[in-house]
């Protein structure tokens, strides 16, 4: 197991297309998170699973964004009818639950929507 | 809400100086706090947190609760120290982060 990896690394789209990404966590991992970083930011929590379960999403995340971990494994995160204030790197990350548990994270995917 | 402010941007100091990155947060619980570090071309990971008491490549932090700081602290920087460091309080899983501060050890 090398760690949290990602698909695609760098995504280019058109405004108004959908985009999946994907995000494979540590295999023994039961949390699984998704982050979006813009320039100059630090990270932003979007949502976050338990297994399968969506146990939290950000207030900030509009209905475009849709996140799921159907077997509790790998995770996609779909941004429907993108804008241009999509540009960011979205980052994955996984823990063991546990009293204040590391997060592992992956390598990013770079979103560009021209 | 809670947040996090990490007042400095960038930060510069010379090899076996002192160094200091503030973390200053705003939770109204019990904070379980975070110190990430993102090294050039490298994925972030984490370097230590503040339930463990460690110190990690000679970092330490300790949480202050009376002035809400977590800062992070080093009695002798190291060049191989540049990196972003970002502060994180974490609540039931949901984590924010501070903008960083990017920190150049200069020989």
């Amino acid at each position: 197991d090398t760690g949290v990896s990602q698909d695609p690394r760098h995504k280019i789209t058109k405004r108004g297309q959908n985009v999946t990404f994907r995000c494979d966590p540590i295999s023994e991992h039961n949390r699984l998170y998704w982050y979006r970083q813009t320039l100059g930011q630090g990270p932003e929590f979007l949502t976050y699973f338990q297994n399968e379960a969506q146990l939290e999403k950000s207030r900030l995340l509009s209905d475009r964004f849709s996140a799921e971990r159907p077997k509790g494994s790998f995770s996609t995160l779909e941004i429907q009818r993108t804008e241009q204030g999509d540009s960011a790197m979205y980052l994955c990350a996984s823990s063991f639950t546990g009293f204040a548990d590391t997060q592992y994270f992956g390598p990013g995917t770079r979103l560009t929507v021209l | 809400a809670q947040r996090v402010t990490q007042p400095e941007k960038l930060l510069s100091v010379f090899k076996g100086a002192p160094v200091e990155l503030k973390c200053n947060y705003s939770y109204s619980g019990s904070p379980e706090l975070f110190w990430y570090v993102q090294y050039s071309r490298q994925r972030l990971q984490l370097l230590l947190r503040h339930i463990s008491r460690e110190s990690i490549k000679g970092f330490t932090a300790d949480l202050n609760k009376g002035e809400t700081s977590f800062h992070l602290k080093k009695p002798f920087a190291q060049e191989e120290d540049s990196a972003m460091y970002y502060c994180a309080l974490d609540n039931a899983g949901k984590s924010t982060f501070g903008d960083g501060t990017t920190l150049t050890v200069k020989p």
